[in-house]
């Protein structure tokens, strides 16, 4: 698997876009990038993922550099509702097997 | 059906005791994932179904561990003579294969030994 990092942990005020980073240097050719969030209590949500162009969908949009080793999620009107653990993952996009999760970020939306 | 289903949310249970949770997955969904998360970890992998078929299982599936879907509906996760290292919340997940990694996970059960 293709390993990713976040940083640990980003605050974001109420109301503004909050802008999660990821790198995925070592990604392959066939290897998607997609993004889970897990509220506290929760299980893990999904939420989106790409390829290699830009994604937009009713939570979040997807943005990945041209040679795919780097993403931003943005949520473009952050709520409280949005503090949540927020995880960056790359896998093949199709196959059966599990996510490989890491640790993620910790997003903090502040009122 | 709205979601994937876990039962008990909640668990506590003596050291050497055996529990069993269970998970309904969304009807239509053919494959089903368990999953194990400790505090401050995200979650790690345990074991897959592809309909009543277990097709994977993680190298953290100890032999104290079992999982089962007998009619390739709803699973069920045993874990034999419980330890502390067990207590955490485990996952269950399901998804519709050829729908790539769209999963949806359930609310989880909260295992605590004591």
């Amino acid at each position: 698997d293709a390993k990713t990092t976040q940083p640990t942990s980003m605050d974001c005020a109420e109301g503004r876009a909050a802008n999660l980073p990821c790198n995925h240097s070592t990604i392959s050719g066939n290897e998607y990038v997609y993004w889970y969030r897990q509220i506290h209590s929760q299980g893990p949500q999904y939420i989106i993922h790409g390829l290699k162009n830009n994604e937009t969908n009713e939570m979040a949009s997807l943005i990945i550099t041209e040679d795919r080793k780097s993403s931003t999620l943005i949520l473009p009107h952050a709520t409280l509702r949005d503090t949540a653990v927020y995880y960056c993952i790359v896998r093949v996009g199709g196959g059966a097997d599990g996510l490989t999760f890491g640790k993620g970020t910790h997003l903090i939306i502040q009122p | 059906d709205t979601g994937v289903s876990q039962d008990p949310r909640h668990k506590i249970t003596k050291r050497g005791q055996n529990v069993t949770f269970r998970c309904d997955p969304i009807s239509e969904h053919n494959r089903l994932y368990w999953y194990r998360q400790t505090l401050g970890q995200g979650p790690e992998f345990l074991t897959y179904f592809q309909n009543e078929a277990q097709l994977e299982k993680s190298r953290l599936l100890s032999d104290r561990f079992s999982a089962e879907r007998p009619k390739g509906s709803f699973s069920t996760l045993e874990i034999q003579r419980t330890e502390q290292g067990d207590s955490a919340m485990y996952l269950c997940a399901s998804s519709l294969e050829g729908t790539g990694r769209f999963y949806t996970f359930g609310s989880g059960t909260r295992l605590t030994v004591v």
